[in-house]
């Protein structure tokens, strides 16, 4: 199947800086991609959908100031934790949804991204 | 907001026990599909399920959509320490939305 990366894999920051996570479609050309976030012990939530070229579209409750989507190629989005706090301590997945995905436009999950701001 | 509630929460049994995992919501996806998470990883599709009444096999793993394709069961038999995960439905409907999970340990 089409595989998906994300760097890095683990980050730990201080509380007020930004942190920015690499999503990219190693195979594939991703039209779409989507941003989830996963407290532990919980489900995934998505976050936000991102096509590229255009704004991403952000789940209700979700800060599209603080927490910035680009999505400027086909290969390629990122994911940048302004002035990050604690709370925003989770592990970040992406996923990417292309043309040559399978009939059911099936989405390929990173490995996830473990923030932790002290 | 479309809710997919998955049952149970937690599950803990003993290797060669059978069980069920069921995945309900009162919207209708026009797909739905199972994953299965380890700790520290993204999630690994299992298997997707498209036609209402629709049933698939994968080894030890029956996985069932219901006819008004609401809702979706997954029975894995005989489990294995293998099996051990987090199980997410997740309901497709232009993106996907997972199910609040279930945490199955399975002890030797």
């Amino acid at each position: 199947g089409a595989v998906v990366s994300q760097h890095p894999s683990r980050v730990i920051c201080k509380s007020g800086t930004s942190v920015k996570i690499e999503c990219r479609s190693l195979d594939f050309q991703a039209t779409t991609m989507f941003w989830y976030r996963q407290f532990p012990k919980q489900s995934l939530m998505l976050m936000a959908t991102s096509n590229e070229g255009s704004k991403a579209t952000y789940e209700q409750g979700v800060e599209k100031d603080k927490f910035l989507i680009n999505h400027a190629s086909l290969t390629l989005s990122t994911l940048t934790v302004t002035s990050a706090h604690p709370e925003d301590s989770s592990f970040y997945i992406c996923s990417a949804r292309g043309k040559t995905s399978g009939s059911y436009n099936e989405q390929f999950f990173g490995p996830g991204t473990r923030l932790t701001v002290l | 907001t479309q809710l997919l509630e998955q049952s149970p929460q937690f599950l803990s049994i003993q290797e060669g026990e059978n069980l069920t995992v069921y995945c309900n919501s009162s919207s209708v996806f026009s797909s739905l599909q199972w994953y299965r998470q380890e700790p520290g990883e993204g999630p690994v599709l299992l298997v997707t399920v498209v036609t209402g009444g629709e049933v698939k096999k994968l080894k030890r793993l029956t996985f069932q959509f219901g006819d008004a394709r609401k809702d979706s069961s997954l029975h894995i038999t005989a489990a294995q320490t293998g099996d051990t995960g987090l199980y997410l439905c997740a309901g497709a409907d232009g993106k996907l939305i997972f199910g609040t999970g279930t945490r199955l340990q399975v002890f030797p």
